[in-house]
């Protein structure tokens, strides 16, 4: 099967900058997503990659390195709403997620 | 909001029986895909629905199965319910793909049915 792997935990202060990570295998790739999901929400679209490069939207920027399997979503200026899991999702034959990266933004 | 609709939003069942789940697509979109979130976890695809046919399944038996209508609303079924069905499923909608393709862009997604098996 295909393999995403992402952090677990992340803890930041307000007005700090993460970045999360996001690893996967190489074969078959179709695009990779960023989502946000509060809890108890439904995740909501963040950001989409499928060329190698850095797309900026806002506070929030998302990388990808083809070669590398490698994609990592950027928060700056973090606010205490950004507390929530992020999902990476990648595109292979069919849509796979990561189990999710929870971020908990203290004050 | 994204124009996708679940219902229900809860529902008890116990093990042995079984359980419908309803999505409303959000309008235009004709692929409609399933997903079951345990506590903690990512989405864990089951299927795709794609022009009314499955257009690809993900690691769940075949006591999950799907509909896609011609309005391309769908229907998740599960038969045989188990404790560890126990999960928050998740509709998502997406915009029409390449023809046949099972990936396709940004996903649209419901609220969610959270459904617990005693």
């Amino acid at each position: 099967g295909q393999n995403i792997d992402q952090p677990t935990e992340m803890t930041a202060t307000e007005g700090a900058i993460v970045q999360i990570n996001c690893t996967y295998q190489t074969s078959g790739f179709n695009g990779l997503f960023w989502y946000q999901q509060h809890a108890g929400e439904a995740p909501t679209f963040l950001s989409y990659n499928v060329l190698d490069g850095l797309e900026e939207k806002g506070r929030f920027s998302s990388f990808l390195s083809r070669s590398k399997g490698y994609s990592y979503l950027l928060l700056k200026e973090l606010q205490m709403k950004d507390s929530a899991s992020y999902l990476c999702e990648v595109g292979f034959q069919k849509l796979v997620f990561g189990t999710g990266t929870r971020l908990l933004v203290s004050p | 909001e994204t124009g996708v609709t679940q219902s229900p939003t809860h529902l008890i069942k116990t093990r042995g029986q079984q359980v419908t789940l309803r999505c409303s697509s959000q309008s235009g979109h004709n692929t409609v895909s399933w997903y079951q979130q345990a506590l903690g976890q990512g989405p864990q695809f089951i299927f795709q629905y794609y022009r009314e046919e499955e257009n690809g399944r993900g690691n769940f038996p075949p006591r999950f199965s799907g509909l896609q209508f011609p309005n391309y609303s769908s229907e998740l079924n599960v038969n045989a319910l188990e404790l560890d069905d126990s999960a928050l499923y998740l509709c998502a909608s997406s915009l029409p793909g390449l023809a046949g393709a099972s990936v396709t862009g940004e996903l649209f997604f419901g609220e969610g049915s959270r459904l617990t098996v005693l």
